[in-house]
């Protein structure tokens, strides 16, 4: 089990929806990130936020808008997809006091997205 | 990009045979961390380490650091089904700004 929840679990939308990924965590942490996860690869990097601010964009496209309404919420907007980014998002946080790159990643169990 | 490579990619055992699996870095690391995924589930971390030449043991599960801070190992002793899934290294990425995963190694355990 995780302390990082994740909604929705599945997701499936068409290429001119608009939905959001939502997570949320209580452990106090400071930084949250976004990772996308295609099936047999690595987890890769979309977006942090520490203390609330969007602080790495990995030249994610527009069409991925995250937010960060308070410490313990993160949420992912998608419009507009394609269905190359059919994948697991995760949702991690850290404690982010000692830095980004040293503090543990808490994941979310994911959400699984596909786009027809 | 990342920094960290990893292999193998893959590792088909026997239930009760070793494992091991290596990460290496073209520069220095502050840290790695090791990170388990099961099947369809998400990365559970394992452990950090932050030492040169530090090890540590989790049960079966030993982690060790380089001495030069550029590569790490993982090793699981006596396998059993429960080890299934892929094992992660992560460390700094370019620029150093946050953590990149390793590609990943593989495990299967045939009971």
């Amino acid at each position: 089990d995780t302390e990082v929840t994740q909604t929705p679990k599945h997701l499936v939308m068409g290429m001119t929806n608009k939905k959001s990924l939502k997570c949320e965590q209580h452990m106090g942490h400071r930084a949250m990130y976004w990772y996308k996860q295609k099936a047999k690869k690595p987890p890769e990097l979309m977006f942090v936020y520490s203390y609330e601010k969007l602080s790495i964009n990995e030249s994610v496209p527009s069409r991925f808008s995250p937010e960060c309404p308070n410490s313990s919420l993160l949420n992912l907007h998608l419009h507009a997809l394609q269905p190359e980014d059919s994948a697991l998002y995760l949702c991690a946080s850290s404690q982010g006091i000692l830095g980004l790159i040293n503090s543990p990643l808490h994941f979310g169990n994911g959400t699984r997205l596909t786009v027809t | 990009g990342q920094q960290v490579m990893q292999i193998p990619q893959y590792q088909h055992v026997q239930e009760g045979e070793d494992f091991t699996t290596y990460c290496n870095s073209s520069t220095t690391l502050s840290n790695i961390q090791w990170y388990k995924q099961r099947p369809g589930g998400h990365p559970v971390f394992l452990i950090q380490l932050v030492k040169s030449g530090e090890v540590k043991k989790q049960k079966r599960l030993t982690f060790q650091f380089g001495e030069a801070k550029k590569n790490s190992s993982l090793h699981i002793t006596a396998t059993q089904t429960t080890d299934v899934g892929t094992y992660f290294c992560a460390g700094p990425g370019t620029g150093r700004r946050a953590l990149t995963f390793g590609s990943g190694t593989r495990l299967q355990v045939q009971p």
